[in-house]
């Protein structure tokens, strides 16, 4: 079972430009939520995506979008990236009815 | 929306001893709570869980206990070993509709040989 998965794994992108981030959920799992892990926090909430429709948004500006797929792969995309948009993203996934929540490793994005 | 606090944000133990975290919750409705340990560099991975029915659980060395009425639930880690150091993270779920984990900010666990 490969669990869930991200990629890029590392990213290094300009202020102002797009970034797209990539996440396949765990077999079986048809719900995926991002999050944003700066150093030193917890993750914050951004977003969930269940039958290919946002379900849920934390306090991110619109800036932050996303997407999922018929097969429940998701991607995330940042539009005029900032400074503080630097950070560890997560994409977590899980099987709509239970609770657990298993996370893939993460894309860590460094905006200069 | 839901606030979650976790203390303390590190936390040594000597090997063997026992490490205990805590969290306290915001919103009443609440109803579960799990706990994931990441490693330096490495997924959040969940250790135990619990629901807001149950107020204890227990798998091996680890336990979580649930105070519904203080809103407060804490992982205790019982003879800690080296693998156990880590940076671990609560988080609560709000009611049925409430589909995100807040989460805490994270306790750094570091256990001495």
């Amino acid at each position: 079972d490969a669990g869930v998965t991200q990629s890029p794994t590392h990213l290094i992108k300009t202020r102002g430009q797009q970034v797209t981030l990539r996440c396949s959920p765990k077999s079986g799992h048809d719900t995926v939520s991002w999050y944003q892990q700066a150093l030193g926090q917890g993750p914050q909430f951004i977003f969930q995506y269940y039958e290919e429709e946002e379900r849920q948004r934390g306090n991110f500006p619109d800036r932050f979008s996303g997407h999922q797929f018929p097969n429940y792969s998701s991607e995330l995309n940042v539009n005029a990236l900032l400074l503080g948009d630097s950070a560890l993203y997560l994409c977590a996934s899980r099987q709509t009815g239970s609770l657990g929540y298993t996370f893939g490793s993460g894309t860590r994005l460094t905006v200069v | 929306g839901e606030n979650v606090e976790q203390h303390p944000s590190t936390l040594s133990v000597q090997e063997g001893d026992s490490a205990v975290i805590k969290c306290t919750y915001s919103d009443s409705a609440s109803n579960y709570f799990p706990w994931y340990k990441q490693e330096l560099g490495k997924r959040p991975q969940l250790i135990i869980d619990i629901r807001s029915n149950v107020g204890e659980k227990k798998d091996q060395r680890i336990a979580v206990t649930l105070n519904k009425t203080a809103k407060h639930f804490s992982l205790h880690i019982t003879e800690t070993q080296p693998e156990d150091s880590a940076v671990y993270f609560c988080a609560a779920r709000g009611f049925s509709n409430d589909y995100k984990l807040s989460f805490g900010a994270g306790t750094t666990v570091t256990v001495r040989a």
